[in-house]
């Protein structure tokens, strides 16, 4: 069974980079897409981005100067960076597995972080 | 980017009924790259519907989606208890992915 578990501090300073990290659990890294999509309290989904199984990398246009998204293929994690944050990033952030069609079958529970002034 | 457009924004109905979700893109989807998910209070969103009209492992067949280029329907044919959530349209034909904003299904 393929589990995904998210990692990371509920708390960052306005500013200052978010760091995530995603471990993956029952599968290997490799064959699949990997991606972050966050959700504000009480709003949407938006899509961060995803790390390809070739190691290529796509970022939603309204965040790419801000985010980097790595693998660690040895740990079978991967993580996301997210600089300069604001209140606006404050948000239920979830690790998925993209199918290769970019269908997200499977979710980690999601961390929430706040970012505070 | 492709903007996704659901309505209604909230649906009152009570068990048993039949519930109709839409979902319309401000661009033809790409080979209909449309998918539906589902999400409870606290939890993740659980995939519903691929492909605008395949159900994803294990829904129940009372979950159905149709559509094609610009609009698209996620419909539940006999409420459940378990089904009164928000539900989420989902692009993946064109860069950016995008989401609607939701449609809450609350109990009348």
């Amino acid at each position: 069974q393929v589990q995904l578990q998210e990692s990371g501090p509920g708390l960052v300073k306005a500013s200052e980079t978010l760091s995530l990290t995603c471990a993956v659990s029952g599968a290997s890294i490799s064959p699949y897409y990997w991606s972050w999509i966050r959700q504000p309290p009480g709003k949407g989904l938006e899509w961060i981005g995803h790390l390809s199984n070739s190691g290529s990398t796509n970022y939603n246009p309204s965040l790419k100067s801000r985010v980097t998204i790595l693998v660690a293929t040895s740990k079978n994690q991967f993580s996301l960076k997210l600089s300069s944050v604001t209140a606006a990033d404050t948000a239920v952030y979830y690790c998925a597995r993209a199918m290769p069609d970019h269908t997200f079958d499977i979710w980690g529970q999601g961390t929430m972080v706040t970012v505070s002034s | 980017e492709i903007v996704l457009t659901q309505s209604p924004g909230t649906l009152s109905l009570s068990p048993g009924e039949r519930a109709t979700l839409s979902c319309r893109a401000s661009q033809s989807v790409t080979s209909n790259y449309l998918a539906w998910y589902q999400q409870k209070p606290g939890q993740a969103p659980r995939l519903l519907i691929q492909g605008a009209s395949s159900r994803a492992t294990g829904v129940p067949d009372r979950f159905s989606g149709s559509g094609s280029g610009t609009d698209f329907t996620l419909s539940i044919s006999r409420l459940e208890p378990e089904d009164f959530a928000v539900y989420y349209c989902q692009q993946y034909g064109r860069s950016p992915i995008t989401f609607g904003q939701g449609t809450r299904l609350e109990i009348k």
